[in-house]
Parts: structure tokens; C-alpha cells; sequence
């Protein structure tokens, strides 16, 4: 059984610029969500997808976009990207949407320069 | 405003004894409580977790307790081990709603087990 992989680990990038990250779900969940880090914090609910569409949302402006594929892999994409989006970006993939547990994978570390 | 508070940054215990993590709750509306530990570079995993309608889940060495009244849950890990040593972070939702609300976690504590 696969578990939930991100790519790339690393990346800098500089203010305004555009990011893509990407996430491959656990074999057999068809639920990925998205999730910010920010150092010495917990994880922050950024949204959820689900038969490739969006399930839900937190406190995140509308610069923070997603896709999900057919084969439940996503993106994330981050627009005009601010200093303070350095962060570790968390995917977790799910079999449903809240009704089971997240597996995370290792998280993409975003620096903003 | 925090829904969930950890507010142990860090914790330390020996080896053999029992580690006791803190974790509280302001939003009424979760029901479902989960534990995740991270070692550095790599991603959260799952420990344990607890449903409201439950006051205790016992997995191994690992036991969550939910004190619903005080919106408060603990986890206890008996006996400790070196590998325990990690981040553990505290984790609520609200199972019951339509929508996906996504985790709400906590700040984390960072448990290092002493030889």
C-alpha cells in the first residue's frame, strides 16, 4: 500500500510568484485535503476536495486554489505568494470526507523571499 | 481565537514512566478527537483517536481520556520509550456537520523521553 506523497520537499520562491504543489492520495482514498504549517504552530485547515471538487473550506483567501484529479491526486496553487506564506505544506488523504481518519504525508517546506 | 489549546509546549519524562499530554477544547460542536505524533521532516501520524460519545480508547500503550464537561482530553502514554520522543499534536472536528470542516489541531508538545 502507497502512502500519501508530496512534491517537491523544497522550494524558495520569491514574492508575487505563483507556486503549484502537488499530492498523491494513499491507495484507495479518494479524499485529499490541504493543510498550512507555519513554524512553532499546528496545522491550518486550507480546503478539502472530493470527486474533484471543493468540499470545503477554511480561513484562506481565494489566491489559494486546488484541483483534484480522477485519480484523486491534487494541487495546490498559491497566487501572488506574500512572505508570510513560508510554511510547510500538509496533504492528507481519506476514504470520505470527515468520517475517517487523515493519513499526512511529509509536507512540501515553501520559503518566501 | 484557538479552538484547541496544547499549553505544554514541551514535556519531559524518563524512560519507563508515564508521559500525560494536555489538550483543551472551546468549540461544543466537535465531536470526534484524534492524536497525531511528528517526527521532525516528516509528516503527522495518526495515534489515536476518540469519539464524544466515549470517556476513554485504550490502544497499546496509548490511552485517550475526554472529559466532556470540561471540554478537556489527555493522552497517556505507559510505559515511555525512547521512540516516543516526537511532537505530539491534539486534533478535534465535527464529524456530524454536512460540510468538511477539516482538523482543527492544536500547537503541539514536544515529549522527549529521557534515558
Amino acid at each position: 500500500e502507497t502512502g500519501v506523497t508530496q512534491s517537491p520537499t523544497h522550494l524558495i520562491k520569491t514574492r508575487g510568484q505563483q507556486v503549484t504543489l502537488r499530492c498523491s492520495s494513499q491507495s484507495g482514498h479518494n479524499t485529499v485535503s490541504w493543510y498550512q504549517q507555519a513554524l512553532g504552530q499546528g496545522p491550518q485547515f486550507i480546503f478539502q476536495y472530493y470527486r474533484e471538487e471543493e468540499n470545503g473550506r477554511g480561513n484562506f483567501p481565494p489566491r489559494f486554489s486546488g484541483l483534484q484529479f480522477p485519480n484523486y491526486s491534487s494541487e495546490l496553487n498559491v497566487n501572488a505568494l506574500e512572505l508570510d506564506d513560508s510554511a510547510l505544506y500538509l496533504c492528507a488523504s481519506s476514504l470520505g470526507t470527515t468520517k475517517n481518519i487523515q493519513y499526512f504525508g511529509a509536507g512540501t517546506r515553501l520559503s518566501v523571499l | 481565537d484557538q479552538q484547541v489549546k496544547q499549553n505544554s509546549p514541551s514535556l519531559s519524562v524518563q524512560e519507563g514512566r508515564i508521559s500525560i499530554l494536555n489538550c483543551d477544547y472551546t468549540n461544543s460542536m466537535f465531536d470526534y478527537f484524534l492524536w497525531y505524533k511528528k517526527y521532525p521532516a516528516e509528516g503527522p501520524t495518526f495515534l489515536i483517536s476518540i469519539s464524544s460519545i466515549k470517556d476513554k480508547n485504550e490502544d497499546g500503550r496509548f490511552t485517550v481520556f475526554l472529559n466532556k464537561s470540561a471540554k478537556h482530553l489527555s493522552l497517556h502514554i505507559v510505559p515511555s520509550q525512547p521512540g516516543d520522543s516526537a511532537v505530539y499534536f491534539c486534533a478535534a472536528i465535527r464529524r456530524s456537520g454536512g460540510g468538511a470542516d477539516g482538523l482543527t489541531f492544536g500547537k503541539g508538545t514536544h515529549l522527549i523521553i529521557q534515558p
